[in-house]
């Protein structure tokens, strides 16, 4: 199986910060790695698939970057809607598998 | 607009079966692969299950393999998860998720509102 680690597993932020989160797989996924975020209580969201590519309807704030088995999640600029957990998956090869999460706290 | 509704949860003695439905609207669902994701209440994600648009190929997580069957009725635009032999480590909310695509290798871009299964006695 793939494993997927994100760090930080918790960062405290504040508005108007520039956030990365770092995913590593522990093998080659080429590009097909999406990044969700998932507030209390909800479903989660994809915003970022293939890598690097926006979601549809998702703010232009979020950017995703990486190739094989390191990518990272930016927000360039941290709103009050973004306080949530963020996911990374990897859809390359049955099992699917998640990061661990990532909480974004604020400061 | 691309609507999932999770159903059948609920509270399940351990060794017990239950099923869980997912019912698709606003969109074609027989030319979709769908999947099973699980969370189990403050903790991650895990993906439990997937099935192509046909039915004809399905895939599961190794903790579930033997116990869980996946299954869908592409008349009604229903998905299923039907669970046996359940067990404690089970209890999460269970989330159906529909590929992107028919192709395997997807992401997951739509979502129900997940349906909370407890195994308890």
């Amino acid at each position: 199986d793939i494993q997927m680690t994100q760090s930080p597993s918790t960062l405290s932020t504040s508005i108007g910060d520039r956030v990365t989160i770092t995913c590593r797989a522990s093998q080659s996924i080429n590009t097909l790695l999406a990044w969700y975020q998932q507030k209390p209580g909800k479903a989660p969201k994809v915003l970022i698939y293939g890598a690097s590519s926006l979601e549809s309807g998702v703010p232009s704030r979020f950017s995703g970057s990486g190739y094989a088995t390191e990518f990272t999640l930016t927000i360039s600029s941290l709103q009050p809607d973004d306080f949530a957990t963020y996911y990374c998956q990897q859809y390359d090869s049955f099992p699917v598998t998640f990061g661990q999460g990532t909480k974004l706290e604020i400061k | 607009e691309v609507q999932l509704l999770d159903s059948g949860g609920g509270l399940v003695q351990p060794g017990g079966s239950l099923r869980l439905s997912c019912a698709a609207s606003g969109f074609t669902f027989s030319t979709y692969n769908m999947n099973w994701v699980r969370q189990v209440p403050g903790e991650g994600l895990e993906w439990v299950s997937a099935i192509s648009d046909s039915g004809a190929e399905s895939y599961y997580a190794d903790s579930v393999k033997g116990r869980f069957t996946i299954s869908r009725d592409n008349s009604k635009n229903t998905l299923y998860l039907q669970m046996n032999s359940l067990r404690a480590d089970d209890t999460a909310v269970y989330y159906c998720a529909k590929s992107f695509h028919s192709r395997w290798s997807q992401k997951f871009d739509s979502w129900g509102q997940g349906s909370l299964v407890t195994v308890s006695s």
